[in-house]
Parts: structure tokens; sequence; C-alpha cells
């Protein structure tokens, strides 16, 4: 059964600094994984999708790694700021769902 | 383009009462999922529709729980016999194909359904 944990399960930090959030996932058989955001009270906004055969994917100041064999992922974020704070979930797809870890609640301070 | 709608957004009902879900995904999406949410987790897998029948529910918690998507477009999830633990927030997501085929999910906005 696949099993996803993100580390750290909360992180604030100050406007302006570079961060990484991590997934790890159990089984290596996977499609893709996607990051996603997800405001309080809102879906979740996917922000990059990696497919198996990539090692990593960018947009803007967000940058997505992927090492499938053993079982990794991050998400670096450039420059912070407090727009950015939210809740970030990784997920990995094994075919016909999505394993979705618990999330790292980030919080931007200004 | 309209993306994924769900109504209502917020529900509460009482213990032991039936309750719908209605899921509209985005138009020409074949495959539909519901995931289900609760506080402080990520999302877990109900079930997955691909046009009219469902090719996975083995995310449903037990025989309460069912879907349909009679048309292979609206679905709506049906809970019987509502207990305080359905507590959560229901999202519903679409794609143009399946995952197995790479393709991204949408989500919806979500239905938070309270129990008392």
């Amino acid at each position: 059964k696949q099993e996803v944990t993100q580390i750290p399960a909360a992180l604030s930090v100050p406007e302006g600094e570079n961060l990484v959030l991590n997934c790890s996932f159990t089984d290596s058989a996977i499609y893709n994984l996607q990051w996603f955001r997800q405001d309080p009270g809102k879906g979740l906004t996917s922000l990059l999708l990696i497919q198996s055969s990539q090692r990593e994917q960018t947009s803007g100041r967000l940058n997505a790694s992927l090492d499938k064999s053993s079982g990794r992922s991050t998400l670096y974020i450039a420059a912070s700021q407090p727009g950015d704070s939210a809740t970030y979930l990784c997920a990995v797809n094994g075919g016909n769902k999505l394993v979705f870890g618990a999330g790292t609640i980030l919080r931007v301070k200004s | 383009g309209a993306g994924v709608s769900q109504t209502p957004s917020n529900k509460v009902t009482e213990k032991g009462k039936y309750v719908e879900l209605r899921c509209d995904p985005i138009s020409g999406h074949t495959a539909l999922y519901w995931y289900r949410q609760s506080l402080g987790q990520g999302p877990e897998f109900l079930i997955y529709f691909q046009g009219t029948g469902a090719a996975d529910d083995s995310g449903l918690p037990n025989d309460r729980f069912f879907a349909v998507r009679p048309e292979g477009s609206v679905s709506t999830l049906k809970i019987q016999r509502t207990e305080r633990g359905d507590s959560a927030v229901y999202l519903c997501a679409s794609s143009p194909g399946g995952l197995s085929a790479g393709d991204t999910q949408y989500f919806g906005p979500g239905t938070r359904l309270t129990v008392l």
C-alpha cells in the first residue's frame, strides 16, 4: 500500500527566504507526482506535475524534483512571499487514484 | 472556462440522516474522482469513474457510501445513515482521460459535511 509522508508538518519563515518542502513515498511504481496548494476552505490548485520519467519541473519561483528510485520529491520555493502562505500537498499517482501526504502548512511572515 | 463545481458548499445534517452531494465535472472530462479530507489530513481516495462506470471503488469505507454517474457527466455521492465520523470535506475532481494516461486532476471547492 502506497504511503506518502511530508516533512515538515509546518513551517514559518520570514519573507524573502528560500525554502524546501519534502515528500517521500514507499512504492516507486508511480505514473507521476504532483504538488498542490490548498488555501483555507478552498479546493486544491495544481502547482507542478512531474512525470515518472522526468527529474524536475519549474514554474516561476517553484521548482520540484523527483527521485523515483529513492522515493523522494522536493518542492523548492524561491524568495518566499506572504501570498505563498497555504498548505502544500504532495500526491503520487498510482494509476487509478492519487495518494496524498498530510501536507506542510507554510506561513510566510511579512 | 468553467471548472469543477460542487453543491452544496456546506451541508449540516443529523446523525442517521441520508445525504447527497453533487459534482459537476469539467465538460468533456471522462474521468471523475471523489476524495474525502478530514481536518489536518490530505485527501483520501473514495471512488473513480471512467464514463458511467465505477472503475475503482476500493476507497469507499463501507456500504453506507454509494456513488453514481448515470450519464457520464454529473456524479452524486450518497451517504446513508450518516455518522459523526462522516464529517469531513468531500472533494470531487475530474480529468480528461485517466490518471494512467498521466493526466492531471482538476479539483472542485468541496462540500463541507457536518454530522451533528
